[in-house]
């Protein structure tokens, strides 16, 4: 079953380093997300991506957080200037152009900002 | 606008029953319900697309209700297999496909 990749599994960053977040979405999806789980909380939708562009994103999503999808393969999450709230689990989704089959989530990247 | 869920955790022995609801305030679109089990990423169960309707997925069936934006998950004969926290997602029109997380439904199937 095609899955959804996310690369590092556990990252641990001083504050004010960047951080630079990887996932492989499916290879047929149009539709790329960011979400993150602080311990114990909700799942927060960050930003949505779809034909190149940002299409939506929250206001946690401010100018300390960029996108890209560099190759057409890679869809990446850079946090320029890391903060000790930031740290959370950071799921990228995917989905086709139809929700029907719902989100396929990554296994996560736990941030740690120390 | 997030959605609200209720009971924020159930504990159950196996066998039993449980029902996890889910409302919003804003006219939906859709409905999603996903599983998250400790330390592993949110795994979808199903959608719900029109109102009333009702769909089965094993012993685990949802309703959804679109005048009143509101959608029950209903768990049978659980299983310990079942224990997770149970997430809604909902959709409103024109979102992009962008989900909003209901904070979880934190449920335990004790032998």
């Amino acid at each position: 079953e095609p899955e959804v990749t996310q690369t590092p599994s556990h990252q641990v960053t001083q504050m004010g380093q960047e951080v630079i977040l990887r996932c492989v979405p499916i290879s047929n999806h149009l539709y790329f997300y960011w979400y993150r789980q602080i311990l114990g909380q909700k799942v927060e939708f960050l930003v949505s991506f779809y034909n190149n562009e940002i299409s939506e994103k929250s206001e946690i999503f401010d100018d300390q957080f960029s996108v890209e999808r560099p190759d057409g393969s890679n869809f990446t999450l850079k946090i320029r200037s890391t903060k000790l709230e930031d740290s959370a689990m950071y799921f990228c989704a995917s989905n086709s152009d139809s929700l029907i089959y719902g989100y396929t989530f990554g296994s996560g990247t736990r941030l740690t900002v120390v | 606008q997030q959605p609200v869920q209720s009971p924020q955790a159930v504990i159950l022995r196996e066998g039993e029953d449980a029902v996890i609801n889910c409302s919003s305030s804003k006219a939906l679109y859709s409905v999603h319900w996903y599983r998250q089990k400790h330390g592993e990423a949110p795994v979808f169960l199903m959608i719900l697309l029109k109102g009333g309707e009702q769909k089965g997925h094993e012993k685990i069936s949802a309703s959804f209700n679109e005048k009143k934006q509101q959608s029950s998950l209903y768990l049978t004969a659980s299983q310990l297999s079942y224990s997770g926290t149970y997430f809604c997602g909902t959709e409103s029109g024109g979102s992009n496909y962008k989900l909003t997380f209901g904070k979880g439904t934190l449920l335990t199937v004790n032998p």
